[in-house]
């Protein structure tokens, strides 16, 4: 079936830095895209970027911009995605989804797919 | 950068009434890109709406999305136990990017 396996917790110190992997299965990886959301404690959901996996284009929030960074790698179907610089406020769940948009027909599809999330805790 | 604006922000309801929850956008958003997401304690947020009416795979047709310009809706027709959660909608963008409101939570009265 189709689905998103995401690494485990990570506990980090303030200044530092988290990488995330998601693990894609069940379907063809570059024929989609992947956007990263997160979700601060009792907080809404808050969109950091997106990647294509079939070209490596990328489109980041303009307020993570130099702090984030989206890569894939298509050998394995994963897609990741690295915190710099991190804060406390930066402690939340990180989730990956599969992002569909229909270029030719300007048709926005959804994130249909969710990873299972990680979370990610900043503190001293 | 388009802002998206929920209400209410808690809905209390029973189980078998409707369900009305509104997404204003502060600017024009085209209907193929709004999209709405339930949320349950503890789970990654679920697809249910997608170009604002249409029904993602597997959503069950007591859930409805219409709406258009900066004023959208999902509608549930009669509530079930498990659409108790929260809901947002969400607005596709190539610039500056994806937009999430601030989501409505439905509470069991």
């Amino acid at each position: 079936q189709v689905q998103l396996v995401q690494s485990g917790a990570e506990v980090k110190k303030p200044g530092a830095s988290v990488k995330v992997s998601c693990k894609a299965s069940g379907y063809t990886f570059t024929s989609y895209g992947i956007s990263w959301v997160r979700q601060a404690p009792g907080q809404g959901l808050e969109w950091m970027g997106w990647i294509s996996a079939y070209n490596g284009n990328t489109n980041y929030a303009q307020k993570l911009q130099g702090r984030v960074t989206m890569t894939t790698d298509t050998s394995t179907s994963t897609a990741y995605m690295e915190l710099r610089s991190l804060r406390s406020d930066d402690t939340a769940v990180y989730y990956c989804a599969r992002d569909v948009y229909a270029v030719v027909v300007r048709y926005y599809y959804g994130m249909d797919v969710w990873g299972q999330g990680t979370t990610v805790t900043v503190s001293s | 950068e388009i802002v998206l604006t929920q209400s209410p922000g808690t809905l209390s309801l029973s189980p078998g009434e409707r369900a009305t929850l509104s997404c204003r956008a502060s600017q024009s958003v085209s209907s193929s890109y709004l999209a709405w997401y339930q949320q349950k304690p503890g789970q990654a947020p679920r697809l249910l709406i997608y170009g604002a009416s249409s029904r993602a795979t597997g959503i069950p047709d007591r859930f409805s999305g219409s709406g258009s310009g900066t004023d959208f809706t999902l509608t549930i027709s009669r509530l079930e136990p498990e659409d108790f959660a929260v809901y947002y909608c969400q607005q596709y963008g190539s610039s500056p990017g994806i937009t999430f409101g601030q989501g409505t939570r439905l509470e069991i009265k």
